[in-house]
């Protein structure tokens, strides 16, 4: 089976802009969550999605978004880049909002000039 | 919210040599797991342990949920176990699947 997919892998972005990350969860799984990881630290949990609806949400500014869609893939908006938002962006997938587990794709290295 | 603190920062090895990571969190968990992150990244998954112990080939970790710990064990350590690891826990209750992760252990295993 397929694991977690993400893309692109690598973006170079220019303050200000906005940037859309992609995510293919496991199949079957129902939930999808969005990290960031600045580089030296640990992953930083962005958002949680669950059955399309908003489960949980980090300490991250309105500049950042996301959706899940029916078929349980999901997108992260980062809008107005900022320097600081140069980050390796995890998704992660599980079965439940709440199961066993959580499973992380490759991520996507993005960075801001 | 729940803190996770994990030690040492940085552990430098001999290829053959046995090593114990540590990880303390400040509340009750339902979920704590083990990561280790390669080079390029990637988070594989070790161990999900909120309880008791497992063992994995030459890994293997115990978590004692009433004291707030867990521990990872490497056994006859390789170059290729290099790499940041990371525990991970999620508070008890609660409907959604926040992970706090801890800063990491950078580990080196020299041949």
């Amino acid at each position: 089976d397929a694991g977690v997919t993400q893309s692109p892998t690598h973006l170079i972005k220019t303050r200000g802009q906005q940037v859309t990350l992609r995510c293919s969860p496991i199949s079957g799984h129902k939930s999808v969550s969005w990290y960031q990881q600045v580089l030296g630290q640990g992953p930083q949990f962005i958002f949680q999605y669950y059955e399309k609806e908003e489960r949980g949400r980090g300490n991250f500014p309105d500049r950042f978004s996301a959706r899940q869609f029916p078929n349980y893939s999901s997108e992260l908006n980062v809008n107005a880049l900022l320097l600081g938002d140069s980050a390796l962006y995890l998704c992660a997938s599980s079965l439940g909002a709440a199961s066993l587990g959580q499973y992380f794709g490759p991520g996507t290295r993005l960075t801001v000039t | 919210g729940i803190q996770v603190e994990q030690s040492p920062p940085d552990l430098i090895l001999q290829e053959g040599a046995n090593s114990t990571l540590r990880c303390n969190f400040s509340d009750s968990v339902n979920n704590l797991q083990w990561f280790h992150q390669n080079p390029w990244g990637q988070l594989i998954n070790l161990f999900y342990i909120p309880s008791g112990t497992k063992q994995n080939g030459r890994l293997s970790a115990t978590t004692v949920a009433t004291e707030r710990y867990s521990l990872l064990y490497i056994s006859s350590s390789q170059t290729t176990d290099s790499g940041v690891y990371f525990c991970a826990a999620r508070e008890g209750g609660g409907s959604n699947y926040k992970l706090t992760f801890g800063k990491g252990t950078l580990l080196t295993v020299n041949p």
